[in-house]
């Protein structure tokens, strides 16, 4: 089946635009995530979503970062007024449900490059 | 606050050399342990995950991982490597009873034919 989907998978963008990063996750995972992977550094877990329970966005790095998920499936990762320092590979992940023993398929990110 | 450390950032190897990755965590309660790798231009995928049971866990092509919960420790360790093992190799730990995963800075495996 297919599996977690991300677009797009490159992104440039001027400092201050806008930016919305797309995530499709495998179809029935309740359970989604997105993490942030900077150059050198591990994944920085950013916000979850688990049914129609309140995500915890406790990762997010500022109030320029929001995240919505539609009718629990497809998440939208929004960062507005980017920065250079927002340039990273942003991931998403999915899971059966947020239980810790279901393991996390991760797409294969999107690429920012804040210019 | 809880960290993952994986104190090899790169690492090259010949063919047929053996490998240990170390990965230590700081946590004093219950936790799952996990690697995952990510092949060049592949996603990340699961490797090996620890629970509960034998400390000694068996993951795919090869790869093990013994948890040591006196060192805090989850290294990863394969007898003989293959230059297909090239790849970057993350570990993550989840705290008991909660969904969110800790990562470390991973690993560049480099392994040479």
């Amino acid at each position: 089946g297919a599996g977690v989907s991300q677009s797009p998978s490159n992104k440039v963008t001027e400092k201050g635009k806008d930016v919305e990063l797309r995530c499709d996750p495998i179809s029935g995972h309740t359970a989604l995530y997105w993490y942030r992977q900077s150059l050198g550094q591990g994944l920085e877990f950013l916000i979850y979503f688990q049914g129609n329970s309140a995500p915890d966005k406790s990762g997010l790095p500022s109030d320029r970062f929001s995240a919505e998920r539609t009718g629990g499936s497809v998440s939208t990762l929004t960062i507005q007024r980017t920065q250079q320092e927002d340039s990273a590979v942003y991931l998403c992940a999915s899971s059966l449900g947020g239980g810790v023993g279901n393991e996390q398929f991760f797409g294969p990110g999107t690429r920012l490059t804040v210019l | 606050a809880q960290s993952v450390s994986q104190h090899n950032h790169h690492v090259i190897l010949s063919e047929a050399a053996s490998l240990e990755l170390g990965c230590n965590y700081s946590y004093g309660g219950t936790v799952n342990l996990f690697w995952y790798v990510q092949y060049p231009g592949q996603h990340l995928q699961l490797l090996l995950k620890y629970f509960s049971g034998d400390p000694l866990v068996k993951g795919i092509k090869g790869f093990e991982a013994e948890f040591i919960k006196s060192k805090f420790s989850f290294n990863l360790r394969k007898p003989s490597v293959q230059w297909s093992d090239t790849a970057e190799y993350f570990c993550a730990v989840t705290l008991s009873g909660t969904y969110k995963y800790i990562f470390g800075t991973g690993t560049r495996l480099k392994v040479l034919a």
